[in-house]
């Protein structure tokens, strides 16, 4: 089956540790992103990567980081920086046109303590 | 990105059609309007998009004004499955911007 893992599901840790989300793709897609989701809001994009190797900043990038050494992957790590950390994170894939529509995980639910 | 403005909630009964409108008075000519629900604590998923011409698809229709600053997504038969937050998102093809702005979209109660 072709889809989106984000793992784990919920996710607790205390203030002041940085933790790495997960997100794996077997879809062939070039594309990725990281979207952080509050109680009752929209999405917001953390970050997004188009090809390996590369990713750019999205409007709230502050206090994450993440890489693209694989296709297939694209963790996001949320640091001790970011100052409100608890939130619903989705990750997604797509092809690199814009005319395609984005892919989206189960997501992870972090709880910072 | 251009706006889009969206009812916060809509009721519908379970087999009837439901309507959900959007407005997007600002629209520019390279905007595709799309279309994604989210179930609760589930990630969205995409539903439909359109430029100009009225879509349909194994999920839902997309009717488009002629003018383009409204559309309305159509649920033929409503099932208790549907019940979600349904968002309109306009997207533009004409730069290299690859996001997706999400709003707070419409929540779509469906009684049995």
């Amino acid at each position: 089956d072709g889809g989106i893992t984000q793992s784990p599901k919920y996710l607790f840790r205390k203030e002041g540790q940085n933790v790495t989300l997960s997100c794996e793709q077997n879809l062939n897609h070039d594309a990725m992103y990281w979207y952080r989701q509050d109680p009752g809001q929209g999405l917001r994009l953390i970050y997004y990567s188009q090809i390996v190797n590369d990713f750019q900043k999205g409007d709230i990038a502050e206090g994450y980081s993440v890489s693209r050494e694989k296709k297939e992957s694209f963790p996001l790590t949320v640091t001790s920086a970011q100052k409100n950390p608890t939130a619903f994170y989705l990750c997604a894939s797509s092809y690199r046109s814009l005319y395609n529509e984005q892919f989206f995980g189960p997501g992870t639910r972090l709880t910072v303590l | 990105d251009a706006k889009t403005t969206q009812p916060n909630s809509m009721e519908s009964n379970e087999e009837e059609p439901v309507h959900l409108p959007c407005n997007h008075s600002t629209i520019s000519g390279t905007d595709y309007i799309h279309w994604y629900r989210q179930l609760p604590s589930q990630g969205p998923e995409y539903v439909i998009h359109g430029l100009t011409s009225n879509v349909n698809n194994r999920m839902a229709s997309l009717a488009i004004a002629e003018d383009r600053k409204s559309s309305t997504l159509i649920l033929h038969r409503a099932t208790l499955r549907d019940a979600a937050v349904y968002y309109c998102i306009l997207r533009d093809v004409g730069g290299s911007n690859y996001k997706l702005t999400f709003g707070k979209g419409t929540l779509l109660t469906v009684n049995p």
